[in-house]
């Protein structure tokens, strides 16, 4: 079965670049979450999206902004990146909002020198 | 606020030793209680979902119980491919809150031959 698709896996940046990461969500799947885990660390919810528009929003800095487009995948735009900022960005997709199961990438780790 | 607490943070196991890992939670009104596998370096694998008290899912070797309090992940006879950070997430009803899961911070399986 089709599963979520994240790119790039890997990414390497020093501070004050910028950064992108995709997410492709399952096919249907509407709905598209962003977590952040760093080493050792739970997943932290940053942000959602439901049918293109933000639906929810966590601890997601300022320096952050993401969006869902019209083919349902969606991007995080990362900028002035700090060293605080490596860790493993997951996205993950559902059905809908309510409480159907999401499902998650195999996450994009930065690294930031 | 919402709080959802891991025991124990780790776990060895000889193989065939049965055992379980316990999820409390507080929460102002449960969506769902979703448990999660997690190999190194992956996403958060999907196992179960759980919605109301009283409730018991199961899966090959693993079987999860769930209270108004508290979840429980039962791991019968285990296979060292059962090794892995097993994580757990509510979801709560909230006007503000469209879906985010609030994750614990684990429970490390470790199983041996």
């Amino acid at each position: 079965a089709a599963g979520v698709i994240q790119s790039p896996r890997h990414l390497i940046k020093e501070k004050r670049e910028t950064a992108t990461l995709k997410c492709y969500p399952i096919p249907r799947h509407d709905t598209v979450y962003w977590y952040q885990q760093g080493p050792g660390q739970d997943p932290q919810f940053l942000i959602s999206f439901y049918e293109k528009m933000q639906s929810d929003k966590g601890s997601i800095p300022d320096r952050f902004s993401a969006q869902q487009f019209s083919d349902y995948h969606s991007e995080l735009n990362m900028s002035s990146l700090e060293l605080g900022d490596s860790a493993l960005y997951f996205c993950a997709s559902s059905l809908g909002q309510g409480n159907q199961p999401q499902h998650f990438g195999d996450g994009t780790r930065l690294s930031i020198l | 606020e919402d709080q959802v607490t891991q025991s124990p943070e780790a776990l060895r196991l000889q193989e065939g030793e049965s055992s379980s890992l316990n999820c409390s939670y507080t929460v102002s009104g449960l969506r769902g209680l979703f448990w999660y596998r997690q190999d190194p370096g992956k996403g958060p694998e999907f196992l179960f979902t759980l919605y109301s008290a009283g409730e018991e899912k199961e899966k090959e070797r693993l079987k999860a119980t769930l209270t108004k309090k508290e979840s429980f992940l039962h791991i019968t006879a285990p296979k060292p491919e059962d090794s892995a950070t097993y994580l757990c997430a509510v979801q709560a009803w909230a006007t503000d809150s469209w879906g985010k899961l609030q994750f614990g911070a684990g429970t490390q399986v470790v199983v041996t031959p």
